[in-house]
């Protein structure tokens, strides 16, 4: 039982290249959830999903996608990298009910130059 | 706007010490509130309260809502340098099922 995985842990992009982040899940969750973290600024929602094959828009959703074509899996892109999308990004998942917490993967370290 | 404002940002203390962690809320539809421990990697999760009054305990470790104060209170008695972490607290609202996070306070315990 791995929980939740991210592909990759690290990456460097130059500004305007495009990449997509890999959240994988085992745990027959119904939501999931990506977000960034910056220095000072806790974790910021950028999109999440509540089932295979929905998106809604979170706190910083600007110059990102998000597909969830599989409920195991939801993907993260970025269409044209910025110097201002360096951050780590977490993934995260959650059961349905009340008394569920979100569950985080390891994260992906981006530096865009 | 949903707001989570956690204090102090950063703490340093002597191990063996008692530190006491603040989060306050503004949300609409408050369902749930969490705490998280965060050391290297990832969040680990400590907590969740829904009830006002009723402490959670683990370990060392205890915290408690409050509703009608909107905050919530995370106490980490003798401390220990295993301990230093950024301590993140995260406000659900009912629908949704998203947090809210708060900046998070960085706790350092030197020996």
């Amino acid at each position: 039982n791995a929980g939740v995985t991210q592909t990759p842990k690290f990456r460097v992009l130059k500004t305007g290249q495009s990449m997509t982040l890999l959240c994988a899940q085992d745990m027959n969750h119904e939501y999931m959830y990506w977000y960034r973290q910056d220095p000072g600024m806790g974790l910021r929602l950028i999109h999440y999903s509540v089932g295979e094959g929905t998106t809604a828009k979170g706190e910083v959703p600007d110059g990102y996608n998000v597909s969830r074509l599989k409920k195991q899996n939801f993907l993260l892109g970025l269409e044209s990298a910025a110097p201002s999308q360096t951050s780590v990004y977490f993934c995260a998942s959650r059961g349905t009910g009340r008394t569920y917490e979100q569950y985080f993967g390891p994260g992906t370290r981006l530096t865009v130059t | 706007e949903d707001k989570v404002v956690q204090s102090p940002l950063s703490l340093v203390v002597h191990e063996g010490d008692t530190v006491t962690l603040n989060c306050s809320y503004e949300v609409t539809n408050f369902r749930s509130l969490l705490w998280y421990k965060q050391e290297k990697k990832a969040p680990t999760f400590l907590f969740m309260l829904t009830s006002s009054g009723i402490e959670k305990k683990s370990g060392r470790l205890s915290s408690i809502l409050d509703k009608k104060e909107l905050s919530s209170i995370l106490n980490i008695t003798a401390t220990q340098t295993g301990d230093s972490a950024i301590y993140l607290c995260a406000v659900e609202i009912a629908s949704g099922s998203r947090l809210t996070f708060g900046e998070g306070t960085q706790l350092t315990v030197n020996p």
